[in-house]
C-alpha cells in the first residue's frame, strides 16, 4: 500500500520561504503531487514530480529524490493568501490510477 | 481544464435519511472518483466510478452504504445511505485532467452535516 508523511503545522512570515516535506512509502511509484486546498474551498493542483529534481512554477518549487523516497514543497515569497492547507499525494499502481494523498499540512502566514 | 458541478454544496440531514450527491463535468471523462473529507484531515478515497461498470470501492466502504451511479461518461452520483453523525464530512468528486494522470481537478465539494 501507500502511505504518505507531512508536517501538520508550518508558520511562517510574510515575504519568507517555506518548505513543506513529504516522505513516501508506495509499492510502486508514478510521481509526486502537490494540492492546495483554502479553507472552504475545493483542492486545486500545484505540481507535479515523476524524476528527481526541482520543477519550479513562480513562486512554488516541488523536489523529488526517488532513492530517498522524499520530496518538498517550497513557496518563496510568502504571501498572506499562501495560507491554505498543503496536500503531497502519490498515484498507486492499480488500473485507475488514483491519488493516495497525505494528512495536510496547515501553512499559516503571518504579516 | 475540468470544470465540475457538485452539488447540493450543503446539507443538513436526519440520523437514518439518505441523501444524494451529484456530480456533473463539461467534458467526457472515463474516471470520476469519489473522495471524502473530514472536518481538518486529508482526503480519503471511497471509489472509482468508471461508466458502463460496478463502481471500485477503497477498504471501508461498501456499495449499501455508498451507492453510485455513472450513467454517462459527464454525470455520477454518490449516495450516502443511513446516515449518522459520524458521515458527516465534505464530499467530493474528481477527475482526471488529460494533461496529466497525477492532475486531478475537484468538484467544490458537498458539505453534509448530520444530526
Amino acid at each position: 500500500g501507500q502511505s504518505l508523511e507531512q508536517p501538520s503545522e508550518v508558520t511562517a512570515v510574510e515575504g519568507a520561504i517555506v518548505q513543506i516535506n513529504c516522505t513516501y512509502q508506495t509499492s510502486g511509484f508514478y510521481g509526486l503531487s502537490w494540492y492546495q486546498q483554502h479553507d472552504g474551498g475545493a483542492p486545486t493542483f500545484l505540481s507535479y514530480n515523476a524524476l528527481d529534481g526541482l520543477e519550479e512554477t513562480g513562486r512554488f518549487s516541488s523536489f523529488l529524490s526517488r532513492s530517498d523516497s522524499y520530496g518538498y514543497l517550497l513557496l518563496q515569497e510568502l504571501q498572506m493568501k499562501d495560507s491554505a492547507s498543503y496536500f503531497c499525494a502519490v498515484r498507486d499502481n492499480s488500473n485507475t490510477g488514483k491519488l493516495i494523498f497525505g494528512q495536510g499540512t496547515t501553512l499559516q502566514v503571518k504579516p | 481544464s475540468a470544470v465540475i458541478s457538485q452539488k447540493p454544496s450543503r446539507d443538513i440531514c436526519q440520523r437514518g435519511t439518505s441523501l444524494t450527491i451529484q456530480c456533473q463535468v463539461d467534458s467526457q471523462v472515463t474516471m470520476m472518483f469519489w473522495y471524502r473529507q473530514q472536518p481538518g484531515q486529508s482526503l480519503t478515497l471511497i471509489a472509482t466510478a468508471n461508466q458502463g461498470s460496478e463502481a471500485t470501492y477503497e477498504s471501508g466502504f461498501v456499495i449499501d452504504k455508498f451507492p453510485i451511479s455513472r450513467p454517462n461518461l459527464t454525470f455520477s452520483t454518490l449516495t450516502v445511505s443511513n446516515m449518522s453523525p459520524e458521515d458527516s464530512s465534505i464530499y467530493l468528486c474528481s477527475v482526471k485532467e488529460r494533461s496529466g494522470a497525477n492532475v486531478l481537478t475537484f468538484g467544490a465539494g458537498s458539505r453534509l452535516t448530520v444530526l
